[in-house]
């Protein structure tokens, strides 16, 4: 079973502030993908990323695929209270198609 | 259009009683899951069925059953309740050659 760490597991900032959550494996992943879940709510998916090395850029939020495909970061700059949430990463799992393995997540709130 | 629907939203239940999560889509998606998420351990896959017809084992099967006796519907079947299965639930499907998952809003189970 492929396994994926998160850190930090919790991250509590102000309005303002930048940040970094962390998703590392020793295995390699074809993809990774980061979800975002609010309270009450289910995951909803942020960003997908495949390849080796690659960035994407969703408003404030940057996502990168490390170069070796076993790990990537969240980085949210100019954090606003609307962040607050949890934040999953996630890749492939098992040998079924469209599986999915998750990592622990991270509990982040962003104070006014 | 709702995309997934689950119920009950929540649901205290007895130990040894038998208890049913319903879980509807309306997306026609071929793929659907189960998961269970708890505090510090993120979202572990229950059960999944690939298409109506069949399903397969996740990561933390036993007590717990499924059924996908059409594209829409997944039920979550719980035969005799443990303390150690109060959690919250959560449904998701996926388009197949898709890579999203979508999730339901939860089901919060507590056993007592």
């Amino acid at each position: 079973t492929q396994l994926l760490e998160q850190s930090p597991q919790f991250l509590s900032i102000q309005e303002g502030e930048n940040l970094t959550v962390y998703c590392n494996s020793s295995s390699v992943f074809s993809s990774l993908q980061w979800y975002r879940q609010e309270p009450g709510e289910g995951p909803v998916l942020l960003v997908t990323v495949v390849t080796g090395g690659e960035v994407k850029k969703l408003k404030r939020l940057t996502f990168q695929f490390g170069d070796a495909r076993k790990d990537s970061s969240l980085h949210i700059t100019a954090a606003q209270p609307g962040d607050t949430g949890l934040y999953l990463c996630a890749g492939p799992g098992g040998t079924s198609y469209g599986k999915l393995t998750f990592g622990q997540g991270t509990i982040l709130t962003v104070h006014p | 259009i709702a995309g997934i629907t689950q119920a009950p939203t929540s649901q205290i239940l007895a130990a040894g009683r038998r208890m049913t999560l319903r879980c509807t889509q309306d997306m026609r998606h071929n793929a659907m899951y189960w998961y269970r998420q708890d505090l510090g351990l993120g979202l572990r896959l229950i059960h999944y069925s690939n298409t109506a017809g069949t399903t397969g084992k996740g990561e933390v099967p036993d007590g717990y059953s499924v059924s996908r006796a059409n594209t829409d519907d997944f039920p979550l079947t719980l035969a005799s309740a443990v303390p150690s299965q109060t959690s919250v639930y959560f449904c998701a499907s996926r388009l197949a050659g898709g890579h999203t998952q979508y999730f339901g809003p939860g089901t919060r189970l507590t056993v007592l």
